[in-house]
This record gives C-alpha cells, sequence and structure tokens, in this order.
C-alpha cells in the first residue's frame, strides 16, 4: 500500500528542547516536503527535496532543518523549539515532474511546544 | 507569486443536494491541479488531479473542472451526504518542480 508515514502522531514538548519528526514512504519518489497548517493561514511549505542530498527552503523555514541521506526518508528537526512553532505539520511526497502524478500526504504531527 | 483562493470558506446544505465548490488562482501557468479532502485532524486526501492540458476530471461522484484562462476550477458533488463533511482544498504546483501552492479551504457540512 502506497503510504507516507509520519512520526510522531503527536508530541508536546517544551521550549529549546531539540526534536525530530520523520518520514518515511514507500512509492520511490523523488520529491518530498514538510508543510504546516496553522487556522487562518493554511497549508505553508517548510522545506522540500527533489532527490537525495538535493533540499530547498519553502515559504516558512526559519527555525527548522531537514536532511535527505536516503531517498525515502525526510526528517524534520526543530533544533530549538519555540511556542511559535506550535501547529499540525504534514510530510508529502510524490514523483517529480510528470503532470498526472498526484501528492501524497502523511496523516499529520500534532506539535505543542511549551 | 501564485495565490490560491476558496470560496466560500464554510458551507453547509442538506442531504442530497448538489454542490459547487469553487477554485481561482491569479497565474494560468500551472502545471495541474489538484484537490484534496481534509477530515478534522487528519491529513490529506487527494480526490481528483486535472492536468493543465485536460478541462475536467471525473471520480464517482465528484467531478472537477479546469479552467487556465480564466483561472478558475470548480468541484461538483452530487447528491451529497453527511460522509461528504470535510474541509476542500484545491491546490496548484506552478511547475512540476515547484511546490504547492493551497488555498485556505472551504469547510463542508452535510446535514442528515
Amino acid at each position: 500500500e502506497a503510504q507516507v508515514t509520519q512520526n510522531p502522531r503527536y508530541l508536546i514538548t517544551v521550549t529549546g528542547k531539540k526534536l525530530t519528526v520523520t518520514c518515511s514512504q514507500n512509492m520511490n519518489h523523488e520529491y518530498m516536503s514538510w508543510y504546516r497548517q496553522d487556522p487562518g493561514l493554511g497549508l505553508r511549505q517548510i522545506y522540500y527535496s527533489m532527490n537525495v542530498e538535493v533540499t530547498d527552503k519553502g515559504d516558512v523555514p526559519e527555525g527548522y532543518k531537514v536532511s535527505r541521506k536516503e531517498k525515502r526518508n525526510f526528517p524534520l528537526i526543530l533544533e530549538s523549539p519555540s511556542p511559535n512553532q506550535t501547529s499540525l505539520y504534514f510530510c508529502a511526497s510524490r514523483r517529480l515532474a510528470e503532470a498526472k502524478n498526484i501528492q501524497y500526504f502523511g496523516a499529520g504531527t500534532r506539535l505543542s511546544v511549551l | 507569486k501564485q495565490e490560491v483562493t476558496q470560496i466560500p470558506a464554510a458551507l453547509s446544505v442538506p442531504e442530497g443536494e448538489n454542490l459547487v465548490l469553487n477554485c481561482s488562482f491569479t497565474d494560468s501557468a500551472i502545471y495541474n491541479l489538484q484537490w484534496f479532502r481534509q477530515d478534522p485532524g487528519k491529513g490529506l486526501t487527494s480526490l481528483l488531479l486535472i492536468q493543465s492540458s485536460q478541462r475536467e476530471q471525473t471520480s464517482g461522484r465528484l467531478n472537477a473542472s479546469l479552467d487556465k484562462s480564466s483561472g478558475r476550477s470548480t468541484l461538483y458533488i452530487a447528491a451529497s451526504q453527511p460522509g461528504d463533511s470535510a474541509t476542500y482544498l484545491c491546490a496548484v504546483p506552478p511547475s512540476g518542480n515547484t511546490p504547492l501552492v493551497f488555498g485556505k479551504g472551504t469547510r463542508l457540512s452535510v446535514i442528515a
């Protein structure tokens, strides 16, 4: 079954404590990305990657890091989380540059930073 | 910069009605347009994808149309059911390698 898997699904942490949200896809997709979703602001892209070792900033990259060492994995790293990073986070993947290819989303990670 | 707008922001209809959700985008140079469904607290599920060369796509009770020249897409839901209650989002990538730009969604409630 085609899947994008995120972990954890829920996370409560405190300001400044480093955390990593993992994302894995089983579809051999080149393109992976991270979004955050906030009320009234909609979905905004944080970072994306078009292949292994290739990452680029999205619209709201401040305070986040990513890495793409393997094609299937694209972890999101918050080195020093702050309360304004409390949000619902989604990982997504798709094939590159084919107009008929849909984007698949993970189930989401709800993060609260106290 | 591409902007995507969805109207209305919320819609409540009785069961059985046919309804139309609207999506507009400012730059007609799009690669494709996708409609997603999101249930509360859940991820996004792709419903339909229309390539830039197509005019419409159908899946069951759903029909999506695309008019690139006017910067509009509509999602038509026939014979609505309570299970259709969700937020519907449209999104466009400016090109094959660029991120999706999302609208803020239409929250649909179908009342039994």
